[in-house]
């Protein structure tokens, strides 16, 4: 199996800031990643696909980039209602795995 | 629009079955992929299963023999046949679609199974 692993696991930022979180893959997926966003009590929803494609309606200031074992997502400009938990997922082979989750806390 | 709504969750005592449904609309079961992920209370996402248009299967190692995923054509409904729930098991239970070589775009709101005695 494929084990994704995120960093930071947590971190404390402002609104204003830059963030990026990584994901490493133990394996080459090549550009079969996804990004995801979930805030408490609601359902994960897709940012990023294909480990840069922005899904349709979500903001621009998400970025997804990366290929092969290392990935990132950057959210420029962190807005109030961008404090989450965020989730990489590799579906280059089955089972898909998740990373641990990375979240994002108001500093 | 599309929508998924899943249902059937509950109380369900170690060692038993549960059938979880995921009733949609707005777009054809049976022409994309589907897949299952849950959440235990607290924790992260796990992928749990999957199945294509073409009806091949794929499953977590955590659930594969006990866990079957299905889908109704007709009633446009997928199906998460749940058999030897274990109180590992519990957790909320998602359904996703995918489509497009492209994985869990669209997804329910969720089921809650709790496997307590």
């Amino acid at each position: 199996d494929i084990q994704m692993t995120q960093s930071p696991s947590a971190m404390s930022a402002s609104v204003g800031d830059r963030v990026t979180i990584t994901c490493r893959a133990s394996q080459g997926i090549s550009n079969y990643l996804a990004w995801f966003q979930q805030k408490p009590g609601k359902v994960p929803k897709r940012l990023i696909y294909a480990a840069s494609s922005l899904q349709s309606g979500v903001p621009s200031r998400f970025s997804g980039s990366g290929s092969g074992t290392d990935f990132t997502l950057t959210i420029n400009s962190l807005q109030p209602e961008d404090f989450a938990t965020y989730y990489c997922l590799q579906h280059d082979s089955y089972p898909l795995t998740f990373g641990q989750g990375t979240k994002v806390e108001i500093e | 629009e599309v929508q998924l709504v899943e249902s059937g969750g509950g109380l369900i005592q170690p060692g038993g079955s549960l059938r979880l449904s995921c009733a949609t609309s707005g777009f054809t079961v049976s022409s994309n992929y589907m897949s299952w992920v849950r959440q235990a209370p607290g924790k992260g996402l796990e992928w749990v299963s999957v199945i294509y248009s073409g009806s091949s299967t794929y499953y977590a190692d955590s659930v594969k023999g006990r866990f079957t995923i299905s889908r109704d054509n007709s009633k446009n409904t997928l199906y998460l046949q749940m058999t030897s729930v274990r109180p590992e098991d519990t957790a909320v239970y998602y359904c996703a679609r995918g489509r497009g070589g492209s994985p869990l775009e669209n997804w329910g709101q969720g089921t809650l199974v709790i496997v307590s005695s």
